[in-house]
């Protein structure tokens, strides 16, 4: 089974500054997705950015990036810019490429980091 | 407008009185899921279904119920609630059952049992 972990609880930036939120997983595939939902107050879960394991060129949206080291099964958010909106829980998510079978079959998520912006 | 609505948004109950919370796509998306989020835990998956009548157990099945009778309609049922399922509750679809397919999530049922 997958594991995903995000090792810091909760992380303080300030407004228009550069953030970075770490995440780790475990996998015996060679293929998957990855993901960052951000949980902002309303709970409303809103996905932030995908990777596709077999892609090395890092994905981009807007001022969220990733750094994808697939060796390593590092897969870290940078956001840029900080803005007082960007307050929120973000976690880490894993998705197997296919279903196999005989296992649960969906979105393996870390723990959260609690992201907040400092005015 | 593409969403996943769940009903209700908000609800408090007694510890053995049965309850359902339902959760409807209007995608025409095949697979759907539930998970449930506790503070410190993230979210798990509970259950899922990969296409009308075929469900299967996710991470923590213990204490619920799911049915697919229709495309777009996959209620959680609990049988019997338990002070332990106080949590909040989402409900996902994707167009299919697997990875490359966006899930979609619903705004969350928070159930307080007591």
């Amino acid at each position: 089974a997958q594991t995903v972990t995000q090792s810091q609880p909760e992380m303080s930036v300030q407004e228009a500054e550069t953030v970075t939120l770490s995440c780790t997983y475990d996998t015996s595939e060679s293929d998957y997705y990855l993901f960052w939902y951000k949980q902002p107050p309303s709970r409303q879960m809103i996905l932030v950015i995908r990777q596709e394991a077999y892609k090395q060129q890092n994905a981009t949206e807007n001022r969220f990036s990733v750094n994808f080291q697939k060796a390593a099964k590092s897969f870290s958010l940078k956001i840029s810019d900080s803005q007082l909106g960007d307050a929120a829980m973000y976690f880490c998510a894993y998705r197997s490429v296919s279903y196999s079978g005989g296992g649960a079959d969906g979105l393996t998520f870390g723990k959260g980091t609690h992201l907040i912006i400092q005015p | 407008e593409a969403q996943v609505t769940q009903n209700p948004r908000y609800l408090i109950t007694v510890t053995g009185k049965k309850l359902t919370v339902t959760c409807s796509q209007n995608m025409n998306h095949e697979y759907m899921s539930w998970y449930r989020q506790d503070p410190g835990l993230g979210l798990r998956q509970i259950y899922y279904s990969m296409n009308v009548e075929v469900t299967d157990k996710g991470d923590v099945p213990e204490g619920y119920k799911v049915s697919r009778k229709e495309k777009r309609n996959f209620p959680l049922i609990l049988e019997s609630p338990s002070p332990n399922q106080t949590s909040l509750y989402f409900c996902a679809s994707s167009l299919r059952g697997s990875g490359v397919y966006e899930q979609y999530f619903g705004p969350g049922t928070r159930l307080t049992v007591t």
